[in-house]
């Protein structure tokens, strides 16, 4: 399967703990974007690279999130002291350029 | 900012009838639209794209429609299928850059 992979897939965590997510893109693809999603809504945008530059973020980004692609293929996503509110699904996507995007399947946040 | 939303939250139809999914979106400077499948417990699915040059664009057994006058997209679904059930989500690619805008989707259920 060359579809953009996530790892891992659920993660359970207590409040105050860090947490790392893991987003392998399809090889391809030069951009690479992460997205969160909460029950019953549309995913939201948090942070875009293009290579390895983060060109992008969201308002949603707190401080205590941080987004890398050192070397312009995979990335990693950080939350820092985590929170409740921040109990979601976070998504990875991936394109060629403008062209559409492809979504991995996400991993799930629970911060207990 | 931009604004993109669902007419209804829920739609049930019987198998083998033709499927219509609506979407309201805000922003006029908005170019490029995308319809989504999410199944549950897995990442958006890309069905079907339109840029704003077109009012029409049919992939198989799916027609999008655009109407930039009114702002609206609808998403066709032929003879659907239990296989269609999922959630829907239009989107819409915002004004700095290649983030999407998603709506809050609706749910299609298919009766056998």
């Amino acid at each position: 399967d060359t579809g953009v992979s996530q790892d891992p897939r659920h993660k359970i965590t207590k409040r105050g703990q860090n947490v790392t997510f893991r987003c392998d893109p399809i090889s391809e693809h030069n951009r690479l974007y992460w997205y969160r999603q909460t029950l019953g809504q549309g995913p939201e945008f948090l942070t875009y690279f293009q290579n390895e530059a983060q060109l992008e973020k969201s308002r949603l980004l707190s401080d205590r999130f941080s987004a890398e692609r050192p070397k312009g293929s995979f990335s990693t996503l950080e939350i820092q002291r985590t929170e409740q509110g921040d109990s979601a699904m976070y998504l990875c996507a991936s394109s060629r350029g403008s062209s559409e995007q492809y979504f991995g399947p996400g991993t799930r946040l629970t911060v207990t | 900012g931009e604004n993109v939303g669902l007419h209804l939250p829920t739609l049930s139809v019987q198998e083998g009838d033709n499927s219509i999914i609506n979407c309201a979106y805000s922003n006029s400077a908005s170019d490029y639209f995308i319809w989504y499948k999410q199944e549950s417990g897995k990442g958006p699915q890309f069905i079907i794209d339109i840029r704003s040059n077109m009012d029409k664009r049919q992939g198989q057994r799916v027609t999008v429609l655009l109407n930039k006058t009114v702002k609206h997209l609808s998403l066709q679904i032929a003879a659907t299928q239990p296989g269609d059930s999922a959630v829907y989500f239009c989107a819409s690619e915002g004004n700095a850059g290649n983030m999407l805008t998603f709506g809050g989707g609706t749910r299609l259920m298919v009766k056998p």
